[in-house]
């Protein structure tokens, strides 16, 4: 298997502007995460999805934020308006079994935001 | 709300020297604890997973310990080598392992 697999590996944008990152999740793995990691804040959990469905949102810092997971293996994390405290890098993490196995996790997408 | 905190941030030894890595959390109500590698530029990597009724996991050189009730982890490297260096990350998982909290991270280094 390929791994998760993230898109793009490198966004910079401008201030205002969407952004939208991209996950694939390995095959067969029932759970989605999404994480920001900050120097400041560390890693931080943003949102997972079970089955599709999220389940708890809860570390989505504002509405500028949102996820959808309109498949099993394909997942997307929108910004919109993009603000350069948004620059970060996000990582998208699957799992099959949460409490059992461990999550794997993307190479990442480093976003800047100008 | 959980708290993790991994001692010392950085650290430096010489090839060949044993480790040792903290962590402690606040909660001591957790599901389970992992270990994760992360090298520059990269994702992370898991290392070893305890669940919250084991004391302790081993791969190679690696064993992790698990105390809940004094919220400590602590991940012994044997035998270090400059292949070691990475930043070392403690997890600690609430709600049946889908919820991780993620200490700062011990960035080590090993010298040759």
């Amino acid at each position: 298997d390929a791994g998760v697999i993230q898109s793009p590996r490198h966004e910079v944008t401008e201030m205002g502007q969407e952004v939208t990152l991209r996950c694939k999740p390995i095959s067969g793995h029932d759970y989605l995460f999404w994480y920001r990691q900050t120097m400041m804040r560390g890693l931080e959990l943003l949102i997972y999805f079970n089955n599709n469905v999220p389940i708890d949102d809860s570390g989505m810092p504002e509405d500028r934020f949102s996820a959808k997971m309109p498949n099993a293996s394909f997942s997307t994390l929108k910004i919109q308006p993009s603000e350069p405290r948004d620059s970060a890098v996000y990582f998208c993490a699957s799992t099959p079994i949460p409490g059992a196995d461990t999550q794997y996790f993307g190479p990442g997408t480093r976003l800047t935001v100008l | 709300k959980q708290e993790v905190t991994q001692i010392p941030a950085a650290l430096s030894v010489p090839e060949g020297e044993n480790l040792v890595l903290n962590c402690s959390f606040t909660d001591s109500a957790i599901y389970n604890l992992q270990w994760f590698r992360q090298d520059p530029g990269k994702g992370l990597t898991s290392l070893l997973l305890i669940q919250s009724s084991q004391r302790e996991q081993t791969s190679g050189r690696l064993n992790a310990s698990l105390d809940k009730s004094s919220g400590r982890s602590t991940l012994y490297i044997a035998a270090s080598q400059p292949g070691d260096s990475a930043t070392y990350l403690c997890a600690v998982g609430g709600n049946a392992g889908n919820m991780l909290t993620f200490g700062g991270g011990t960035r080590l280094m090993v010298k040759p």
